[in-house]
């Protein structure tokens, strides 16, 4: 079945780095876009980016362009997000989703909490 | 990329329906045949519901139905029940190989 597991969330300053990770299973990881999406405290849900299935193109969220960047190790099944400059508005439960025809996320990861504060 | 515009609350009885609205832009909801919807149960990750506008998946109930008119997609719950009560959004490919969410509409089974 389809999982997908991120890691690396944590509580961190304003103005550090985090990479968050992504790995997936139960699929042909390679052959699918995969996307980020954030989710601050008892809001609504935020894209952040998106990766092509084989890295050649990357979209960002006015946001985070920048200060964010998505990639992937197809070799290794695993989506990464590194982000740097982080802001106190950064703070949100990450999600990792598939992406299917450039139309709809299928399927979603459990999420990975940041928390940017002093 | 200014989200969508969902009604941040619907309320109905069991066995009622309801329906979700979600406004956009020709730039997005408008100009594409790409809106999706998810539920979102408390601690839990988005589910996906329907997409193309009204497909749903494999699993996903036939109470729920999708449907679009000019800029406003809109999400129906018939029969409602109680393991409805959930988040839920829209959700639209944009230009530029964006994605854009609405802000959420709680549903609260009386």
């Amino acid at each position: 079945q389809v999982q997908l597991v991120e890691s690396g969330g944590g509580v961190v300053q304003p103005g550090t780095s985090l990479r968050l990770s992504c790995a997936a299973s139960g699929f042909t990881f390679g052959t699918y876009g995969i996307h980020w999406v954030r989710q601050a405290p008892g809001k609504g849900l935020e894209w952040v980016a998106l990766i092509w299935y084989d890295g050649s193109k990357e979209y960002y969220a006015d946001s985070v362009k920048g200060r964010f960047t998505i990639s992937r190790d197809n070799s290794r099944n695993t989506l990464y997000l590194q982000m740097n400059s982080l802001r106190a508005e950064d703070t949100a439960v990450y999600y990792c989703a598939r992406d299917r025809y450039n139309k709809f996320l299928d399927y979603w990861g459990q999420g990975t909490l940041v928390t940017v504060s002093s | 990329q200014s989200a969508l515009t969902q009604p941040a609350s619907v309320s109905g009885s069991p066995g009622q329906s309801i329906t979700i609205s979600c406004t956009g832009t020709s730039s997005d909801v408008g100009g594409y045949n790409s809106v999706s919807w998810y539920q979102q149960h408390p601690g839990k990750a988005p589910k996906l519901l329907i997409y193309d506008v009204s497909s749903r998946p494999s699993g996903v109930s036939n109470r729920f139905s999708g449907s679009k008119s000019g800029n406003t997609a809109s999400l129906t719950i018939s029969g409602l029940q109680a393991e409805d009560e959930a988040d839920y959004y829209c959700s639209s490919y944009a230009s530029s190989n964006t994605v854009v969410f609405g802000g959420g509409t709680k549903v609260t089974v009386l």
